[in-house]
């Protein structure tokens, strides 16, 4: 089992519609969570952190996050063209050395 | 601000040879790592640097070595380049607490023949 699990995609939403994005993880003491976005041929950017279960708002992105199913989502409102990109979840584990551990990305795409 | 940077941004090796890559970041961050980033496997963990004078070994250490040379800098070296670490590189750095988000660089993007 991966540490850090995400559906590879490509996930199709229309221009206007929410993007789901999913994430789950194996190490059940993990305590940061963070989602990134990646253009092709740049870097990860980071759009989000959260560290408490529940939902985390920041304009158009909510994160939420659930600690007894090992669950993290990233949710885009009123998602846009310019949304298309792979998202990347990471997790740091409870080594206490905070290293990051990111899944394979979902790739997004939206549709005008 | 700067952020991260990385040099260089693009790089040909033949195999066998030798090369290092640049990391700086102005931060001040206590952390640093390494990655590489292969299509269909995500970001992966060369070595890290939890704080100055200290390094590790992530998930795909072999054939590399890492020096932390200051609080600023951690280079990645490659002794003897391999067809198989074609790949894009990226530095990245973080407060190194809980709640510390990492901040990348813009990449190196390597190519071995």
């Amino acid at each position: 089992q991966k540490e850090v699990e995400q559906n590879s995609g490509p996930l199709s939403v229309p221009e206007g519609a929410i993007a789901s994005l999913n994430c789950t993880y194996s190490d059940r003491g993990s305590q940061s969570f963070f989602w990134y976005r990646q253009y092709s041929g740049k870097s990860p950017e980071l759009i989000m952190s959260i560290y408490s279960n529940g939902d985390k708002e920041d304009g158009r992105f909510t994160a939420q996050l659930n600690k007894a199913s090992q669950y993290v989502s990233l949710l885009i409102r009123d998602s846009q063209p310019s949304d298309s990109a792979t998202y990347l979840c990471a997790v740091n584990p409870p080594s206490g050395t905070y290293k990051y551990i990111f899944g394979t990305g979902t790739r997004l795409k939206v549709l005008a | 601000n700067a952020g991260v940077t990385q040099t260089p941004k693009f790089q040909v090796l033949k195999t066998g040879q030798s090369m290092t890559l640049q990391c700086a970041q102005d931060m001040n961050h206590n952390s640093m790592y390494w990655y590489r980033q292969d299509p269909g496997m995500g970001l992966r963990l060369i070595y890290y640097s939890a704080s100055e004078g200290t390094t590790d070994k992530g998930e795909v250490p072999n054939g590399y070595n890492v020096s932390r040379l200051n609080k600023r800098e951690f280079s990645l070296r490659l002794e003897s380049a391999a067809p198989s670490q074609t790949s894009v590189y990226f530095c990245a750095s973080s407060e190194g607490r809980l709640k510390g988000e990492a901040f990348f660089g813009q990449g190196t993007r390597l190519t071995v023949v």
